[in-house]
């Protein structure tokens, strides 16, 4: 069965890079995600990855995805009080379903 | 991306009660989702609702207490039936927008709290 593992917390300071990790079980998915949910609202799409590719930028966000490892991670260059929030991580559970599987969650905490 | 509604944004609501919850999308979507999110946890799919056919339930999770509706390609319902203090959650609905993109669009969800 799929399973999406993530650490609970991280904290940094304003302009520090943050890196939130993710592991996951099904090496089938053909998609990874990242979300971000802020408090009190609903989760906001950041990024995917395509399972063939090995990093992926936006802007400040780099993904970086080890296939063999089963590990993708999430970097957020000069972090801002802004983006504290939970980040969370997902698999497609089947290519043709289209459903997810999402891990337990990061909760970011960006120190002024 | 596509702009989904759903409503209510939040409800109180007595144990042994149903709450049907309406997801809105402002384009044609093929594949809708329904998801819950209980009290500081992650999220977790319900069930799949593609416009005609029957809905696709996880583990878990049965048409009796969570039926669905997708009568066409906007619009679909979420009913949660003889409530009980457990089902207290957000739920959100989700499509796949544009069509065939596996980008994954969330609604803002709907608070219930059971009493």
């Amino acid at each position: 069965g799929e399973d999406v593992e993530q650490s609970l917390f991280l904290s940094v300071r304003e302009g520090d890079s943050s890196v939130i990790n993710c592991t996951y079980t099904d090496s089938s998915s053909t998609y990874l995600y990242w979300y971000k949910q802020e408090p009190g609202a609903g989760l906001q799409l950041l990024t995917y990855i395509f399972s063939n590719m090995d990093m992926k930028q936006d802007q400040r966000l780099t993904v970086l995805l080890n296939k063999k490892d089963k590990h993708l991670s999430l970097r957020i260059a000069d972090t801002q009080t802004g983006d504290s929030a939970i980040y969370f991580c997902a698999e497609d559970m089947d290519t043709g379903r289209r459903a997810l599987t999402f891990g337990s969650g990061t909760r970011l905490q960006v120190q002024p | 991306s596509a702009v989904i509604s759903q409503k209510p944004s939040r409800d109180i609501c007595q144990r042994g009660t149903s709450l049907t919850i309406q997801c809105q999308v402002d384009s044609q979507v093929t594949m809708m989702f329904w998801y819950r999110q209980q009290p500081g946890q992650s999220l977790t799919l319900i069930a799949t609702a593609n416009q005609g056919s029957e809905a696709t339930y996880e583990s878990g999770f049965v048409i009796d207490k969570f039926p669905i509706s997708r009568p066409n390609l906007t619009f679909s319902t979420l009913t949660v039936s003889n409530m009980s203090p457990e089902d207290s959650s957000i739920y959100l609905c989700s499509v796949e927008w544009p069509p065939g993109s596996y980008e994954q669009y969330f609604g803002p969800g709907t608070r219930l709290t059971v009493t």
